[in-house]
């Protein structure tokens, strides 16, 4: 399996721009998380998923973002307008038991 | 859920064993430890998970005394490329809550 997918690797945005950040969990994995880490907060979960239904998006910061699960190989993370507290590196994971993590996205918005 | 604490940060010279502790005072009796490590720029990955005594693979070791109050991640004779962050995670495998809390982890530098 290659492992949890994302994309893309990398992303420089001028705020108020939309941004979505994509996700494919390893195949048979029931669960996917959607995390932000910054050096201040360190690693926070946003929101996850349990078979494609979110669960919890408590940790989600504000409208401005929205995830969707449509089926169980595809995440979607979107922030609408983008602002520049949002750069970070946003990463997947899925899990059956032990998160794997993908390599993650930079977001930059300036 | 189990509330951790670890040391932000912690030196060795490389070669030596190095012992990382955690505590989680109110850890719950189906509770599971598990260490993950994250290397700058990539996402963390697991290590180790244990429940009670010593699990031990080919990375580390984990101990975790009678009362499972606290637990020791042992790094044996440590290099370079084990420069990370170390996170401890207390929950029930499995399940989304167990999931919730990394923290800020330890980060471990190895020096040559």
């Amino acid at each position: 399996d290659a492992g949890v997918i994302q994309s893309p690797r990398h992303e420089v945005t001028e705020m108020g721009q939309e941004v979505t950040l994509r996700c494919k969990p390893i195949s048979g994995h029931d669960y996917l998380f959607w995390y932000r880490q910054t050096m201040m907060r360190g690693l926070e979960l946003l929101i996850y998923f349990n078979n494609n239904v979110p669960i919890d998006d408590s940790g989600m910061p504000e409208d401005r973002f929205s995830a969707k699960m449509p089926n169980a190989s595809f995440s979607t993370l979107k922030i609408q307008p983008s602002e520049p507290r949002d750069s970070a590196v946003y990463f997947c994971a899925s899990s059956l038991g032990e998160l794997f993590f993908g390599e993650g996205s930079r977001l930059t918005v300036l | 859920l189990a509330k951790t604490t670890q040391p932000i940060s912690m030196d060795s010279y490389e070669g030596q064993e190095v012992n990382i502790t955690c505590s989680h005072n109110n850890i719950a009796t189906n509770d599971y430890i598990t260490w993950y490590q994250q290397f700058p720029s990539q996402g963390p990955r697991f290590i180790i998970q244990g429940y009670k005594t010593k699990v031990t693979n080919e990375v580390a070791s984990l101990f975790i005394p009678a009362d499972r109050k606290s637990s020791t991640l042992s790094l044996p004779r440590v290099s370079l490329s084990d420069t990370a962050v170390y996170y401890c995670l207390v929950g029930v495998p499995g399940a989304g809550s167990y999931q919730l809390t990394f923290g800020k982890g330890t980060k471990l530098s190895v020096i040559p």
